[in-house]
């Protein structure tokens, strides 16, 4: 079946500094890949779509310079946390959908702690 | 704007019981509900999926019923086990675009 892989699966960083979450499909191309944001006890909020080869489009409240999505690739979407901040510790999950087919996947999430 | 709400927050049960667990959507132009679980601290796995043409899905002991002119879903469980204990979410789609809209979800304990 399709995997969707993220890495790091953990991540601890401090403050000011800027991190970089990877999503990438396995065994499947994926022309969108979608990144949400989870925080404890509360449900996915979308983030971003993130298309191959075009600029990623955000959810209204997200600010695209401090998440900047990068899909340079038909397996690979990136998510850089700039300048991180405590508040940004959160659990982040993305999904890719399938090129010509309206199935998702999830990929395992990367949780992030900012100290 | 979609809104997606489930009830009950949380839901504790004795092994073996059959339970429900109830998803409400405020828009009813959706074009699919999806089904999730999630166990602590993981990603999602996908149970069901309902097209919008469609009134159920079942997959094994889960049932997933979809009503969207009233703009409801449930997931009937049967003969619940410990394995089961997990957050239920429930999402909707409201066009062929991938995105989707999550209830705060639902976490249930099976004790055994």
């Amino acid at each position: 079946g399709a995997v969707v892989s993220q890495h790091p699966s953990r991540v601890i960083c401090k403050s000011g500094t800027s991190v970089k979450i990877e999503c990438r499909s396995l065994d499947f191309q994926a022309t969108t890949m979608f990144w949400y944001r989870q925080f404890p006890k509360q449900s996915l909020m979308l983030m971003a779509t993130s298309n191959e080869g075009s600029k990623a489009t955000y959810e209204q409240g997200v600010e695209k310079d401090k998440f900047l999505i990068n899909h340079a690739s038909l397996t690979l979407s990136t998510l850089t946390v700039t300048s991180a901040h405590p508040e940004d510790s959160s659990f982040y999950i993305c999904s890719a959908r399938h090129s010509g087919a309206n199935v998702l996947t999830f990929g395992a999430g990367s949780r992030l702690t900012v100290l | 704007k979609q809104e997606v709400t489930q009830i009950p927050a949380a839901l504790s049960v004795p092994e073996g019981e059959n339970l429900v667990l109830n998803c409400s959507f405020t828009d009813s132009a959706i074009y699919n509900l999806q089904w999730f679980r999630q166990d602590p601290g993981k990603g999602l796995t996908s149970l069901l999926l309902i097209q919008s043409s469609q009134r159920e899905q079942t997959s094994g002991r889960l049932n997933a019923s979809l009503d969207k002119s009233s703009g409801r879903s449930t997931l009937y469980i049967a003969a619940s086990q410990p394995g089961d204990s997990a957050t239920y979410l429930c999402a909707v789609t409201s066009g062929n675009t991938g995105k989707l809209i999550f209830g705060q979800g639902t976490t249930l304990q099976v004790k055994p």
